[in-house]
């Protein structure tokens, strides 16, 4: 099956530094990356649709000076957590479809524990 | 219009018995509703979905009841397992794949 791998798993920073997560279709090409953001005992919550070759699409309340995303090939797109504060402490988590629209299934990635101290 | 209610946001279920799960939705655009299951420190992994153009779908233990004029879905898991025990979350899109995710029920299965 489909597989997305997420790197790294788990990452410590300090305040002000930034932290670039990767994310990678190890078996397929993926267009269309999603970034989401889950804090404990919560629900994901969409941060931004990353395309291949373009600027990626943030949502509302995202701050895409702050959040950085890069997709620069099929496989792989980078979420860059610029400057990053202790409120950035979060599960961040990719996914990606193989195909674009019509309700392909979307495949996770096992998520990124980031810690700022 | 754009959220997905998921109720009860916690679940303890005896081993053998049925697990429930309900979501429901405003927005009459959604035309997927995929279920998906994430344990601890894990990404979800999609469990089953379903379409409005049918009322339910099984796949193995796992069944979603579909009542579109209710706009309302769930998710049962028949014959629930301790190894069942998750966080389990709905969710819909718009013939994309952005989805919107429900708040998530933590499922414990007790032996």
């Amino acid at each position: 099956g489909a597989v997305v791998s997420q790197h790294p798993s788990r990452v410590i920073c300090k305040s002000g530094t930034s932290v670039k997560i990767e994310c990678r279709s190890l078996d397929f090409q993926a267009t269309t990356m999603f970034w989401y953001r889950q804090f404990p005992k919560q629900s994901l919550m969409l941060m931004a649709t990353s395309n291949e070759g373009s600027k990626a699409t943030y949502e509302q309340g995202v701050e895409k000076d702050k959040f950085l995303i890069n997709h620069a090939s099929l496989t792989l797109s980078t979420l860059t957590v610029t400057s990053a504060h202790p409120e950035d402490s979060s599960f961040y988590i990719c996914s990606a479809s193989a195909a674009v629209g019509n309700n392909s299934p979307l495949h996770f990635g096992n998520g990124t524990r980031l810690t700022v101290t | 219009q754009q959220q997905v209610k998921q109720s009860p946001q916690s679940l303890i279920v005896q081993k053998g018995g049925i697990s429930i799960i309900n979501c429901a939705y405003e927005n009459t655009a959604f035309d997927y509703f995929p279920w998906y299951q994430q344990f601890p420190g894990k990404g979800p992994a999609l469990l089953i979905a379903i379409r409005p153009d049918v009322s339910e779908k099984k796949e193995g233990r796992f069944t979603i009841s579909f009542n579109k004029s209710a706009k309302q879905f769930s998710l049962h898991i028949m014959d629930s397992q301790p190894g069942d025990s998750a966080t389990y979350f709905c969710a819909a899109s718009m013939n994309t794949d952005k989805l919107i995710f429900g708040t998530g029920t933590r499922l414990q299965v007790f032996p």
